[in-house]
């Protein structure tokens, strides 16, 4: 069965600490992995990642992803509280699929 | 970027009556878009895939009957729940898949969300 899992489910941070978020997939035919951040409306695309090993980067934040272990992380440096959210990761599958997880609730304390 | 709008934001309407939602692409052309729900708390659950000019797909456990799907352009799709019930009450987003390049790669874009509650 396709799966998509995040982990922790939720995290408490201070400003300025640096979190690292965890997805980990089991997803046959594998196409993408995509990274969200939702807020109190729809999620908002925040990366793409379709090779293993290399990271992408926008601003404060980066991903990568390893296709031989099956996962992907989304790191945040130097967090604000602007950074609160739930972050969202997709797994793209065969047709038009694409695999959800639970999601990642981060909140910031200043 | 890519832009993708939902209309209305927000709807509350009686028991027994029908909403529909409005998904639109503002700057691209989308010949896929989904519809998903999703509960307080929960993540998004996929329930259909609407092609362009094509019948949607319905995802294990969603009924056609009561949430009807058009996509009649490259541009809108439309949502309509019928003969709405309370437990139907729920935010529901609908994303466009934008095809870039070469590779087959692609993005999904997500609209705004309508929350819909019904009394």
């Amino acid at each position: 069965e396709d799966k998509v899992v995040q982990s922790p489910l939720s995290l408490v941070v201070h400003e300025g600490d640096t979190v690292t978020l965890n997805c980990s997939y089991e997803v046959t035919n594998f196409r993408s992995l995509l990274w969200y951040k939702q807020e109190k409306k729809a999620p908002t695309f925040l990366f793409m990642l379709t090779s293993s090993g290399i990271e992408k980067k926008s601003g404060r934040l980066s991903s990568i992803l390893d296709k031989k272990e099956l996962f992907s992380i989304l790191n945040i440096t130097a967090t604000q509280t602007g950074d609160s959210a739930v972050y969202l990761c997709a797994v793209g599958g065969p047709g038009n699929q694409f695999y959800f997880g639970t999601g990642t609730s981060l909140t910031v304390i200043p | 970027g890519a832009v993708v709008s939902q209309h209305p934001s927000r709807v509350i309407c009686k028991s027994g009556t029908s909403v529909k939602i409005e998904c639109r692409s503002l700057d691209f052309q989308a010949t896929t878009m989904f519809w998903y729900r999703q509960f307080p708390k929960q993540s998004l659950m996929l329930m259909a895939t609407s092609n362009e000019g094509s019948k949607a797909t319905y995802e294990q456990g969603v009924e056609k009957d009561k949430f009807l799907i058009n996509h009649a352009s490259l541009t809108l799709s439309t949502l309509t729940v019928t003969s709405a019930h309370p437990e139907d009450s729920s935010f529901y987003i609908c994303s466009a898949r934008d095809r870039k390049g070469g590779g087959g790669q692609e993005t999904q874009y997500f609209g705004p969300g309508t929350r819909l509650l019904v009394l």
